[in-house]
């Protein structure tokens, strides 16, 4: 059981390229969420999904797209990175109840020069 | 979203129990509310959660103000790998169940 999964761990983007990052869990939650983690402050919500085949956005979506094709993977992508979104960045998952808690994978590092 | 209101930092005497206050006065009846920390930048971790009742675990015990306005997450004898960010969250009791994370209380233990 190995939790919430994200690859990969450390990234370095040059301006302008794309790429995504992935978000594994295998505790068939129904729900997964994308946050994002600047120096010295609080996660963002970035998107979120309720269920397979649903996204919603978060606080800050602009300049990411998400999709969850499967229940258990949710991918994060980013078409032209920007240095704005230098940034650690963490998935989480949890169930529907609300009383329970989330799960938080260990965070991919992106820096983009 | 019902906000929260931390102080951004505390020291805490190694041994000692360690009371993190928080302020949440516009919460919602059915909200929860999550205290989770952050060590090091990993991920955040998920430490104890109320609705109205006070919670103990292995890890801590979460105090609720009767009305629900504040809330004391206690440590009860901290050690330095408590050192840490610790976030209480109002948990928004609608689609998505999203936790909204601020600033947190930077807890810094001492020896």
């Amino acid at each position: 059981n190995a939790g919430v999964t994200q690859t990969p761990k450390f990234r370095v983007l040059k301006t302008g390229q794309s790429m995504t990052l992935l978000c594994a869990q295998d505790m068939n939650h129904e729900y997964m969420y994308w946050y994002r983690q600047d120096p010295g402050m609080g996660l963002r919500l970035i998107h979120y999904s309720v269920g397979e085949g649903t996204t919603a956005k978060g606080e800050v979506p602009d300049g990411y797209n998400v999709s969850r094709l499967k229940k258990q993977n949710f991918l994060l992508g980013l078409e032209s990175a920007a240095p704005s979104q230098t940034s650690v960045y963490f998935c989480a998952s949890s169930d529907t109840t609300g009383n329970t808690e989330a799960f938080f994978g260990q965070g991919t590092r992106l820096t983009v020069v | 979203d019902a906000k929260t209101t931390q102080p951004p930092s505390m020291d805490c005497a190694e041994g000692r129990a360690a009371n993190l206050p928080c302020n949440h006065s516009t919460i919602s009846g059915n909200e929860y509310v999550y205290w989770y920390r952050q060590i090091h930048s990993q991920g955040p971790q998920y430490i104890i959660h109320g609705l109205k009742n006070n919670e103990t675990n292995e890890m801590a015990s979460l105090i609720i103000t009767e009305d629900r306005k504040s809330s004391t997450l206690i440590l009860p004898h901290a050690t330095l790998r408590d050192t840490a960010v610790y976030y209480c969250i109002v948990r928004v009791k609608a689609a998505g169940n999203k936790l909204t994370f601020g600033g947190g209380t930077r807890v810094l233990v001492k020896p």
